[in-house]
């Protein structure tokens, strides 16, 4: 079955503590990004990836990191996670290129508090 | 970054009644996709649009690519209960980028 799996679903951490969100699909994407949700902001892109060891800022990188060393993997890193970045996560992945079929496969989400 | 306008916000209709809500852009888009988000789980792809003016229907939801490429529109005939969630769409300009953009969603919830 084609998914996206993300990790945790949950979690609740205190100020400072870094923590990765993990993501992985097995669908053989080139392309794989994290977006946050909050209430009246709609999907909100952090980074993006192009492929292994390509990665780029989207609309609200600060605080946090990304690596893409394999091409199934992107994780999310909060080096010093604050309140600001209480939100739901989710993990995206679709082919590259721009022709019909490139649809967006997201990932069930990770809610995140930081108190 | 930019956001496109998707209305309406929220809807509450009857079980039965049918549901339109579309999105709009200033840019022009080669694709538009809908999807449908559950409250705690991540967003499940209702229905894709490549053309522009292609009607696409998936049980009892259509969705048309507008022929301007700047809106699009779903439509839901016969809510039930299960319809219950968050609708939005997304849009994949024709150049320069390889991003999509998300409308802020519509939150429709069915009285039964």
């Amino acid at each position: 079955e084609a998914q996206v799996t993300q990790n945790p679903r949950y979690l609740i951490t205190v100020t400072g503590k870094k923590l990765t969100v993990t993501c992985s699909q097995n669908m053989n994407h080139e392309y794989m990004s994290w977006y946050r949700q909050d209430p009246g902001l709609g999907l909100r892109q952090i980074y993006y990836s192009m492929n292994v060891e390509v990665t780029d800022k989207g609309d609200v990188p600060e605080g946090y990191k990304v690596s893409r060393k394999e091409k199934r993997n992107f994780p999310l890193i909060l080096e010093s996670p604050s309140p600001n970045q209480t939100s739901l996560y989710f993990c995206a992945s679709r082919p590259n290129g721009v022709s019909s079929g490139n649809t967006i496969y997201f990932g069930e989400g990770s809610w995140l508090t930081v108190v | 970054g930019q956001q496109l306008n998707q209305s309406p916000q929220s809807m509450f209709i009857q079980e039965g009644e049918d549901v339109s809500m579309n999105c709009t852009s200033s840019s022009i888009f080669n694709t538009w996709l809908w999807y449908k988000q559950d409250p705690g789980e991540g967003p499940v792809l209702l229905i894709a649009l490549y053309k522009a003016g292609e009607l696409t229907s998936n049980g009892r939801l259509t969705a048309q690519f507008g022929i301007t490429r700047k809106d699009s529109f779903l439509n839901i005939s016969a809510s039930i209960p299960s319809d219950v969630g968050i609708y939005f769409c997304a849009g994949h300009a024709t150049s320069g980028t390889y991003k999509y953009i998300f409308g802020t969603g519509t939150r429709l919830k069915v009285l039964a």
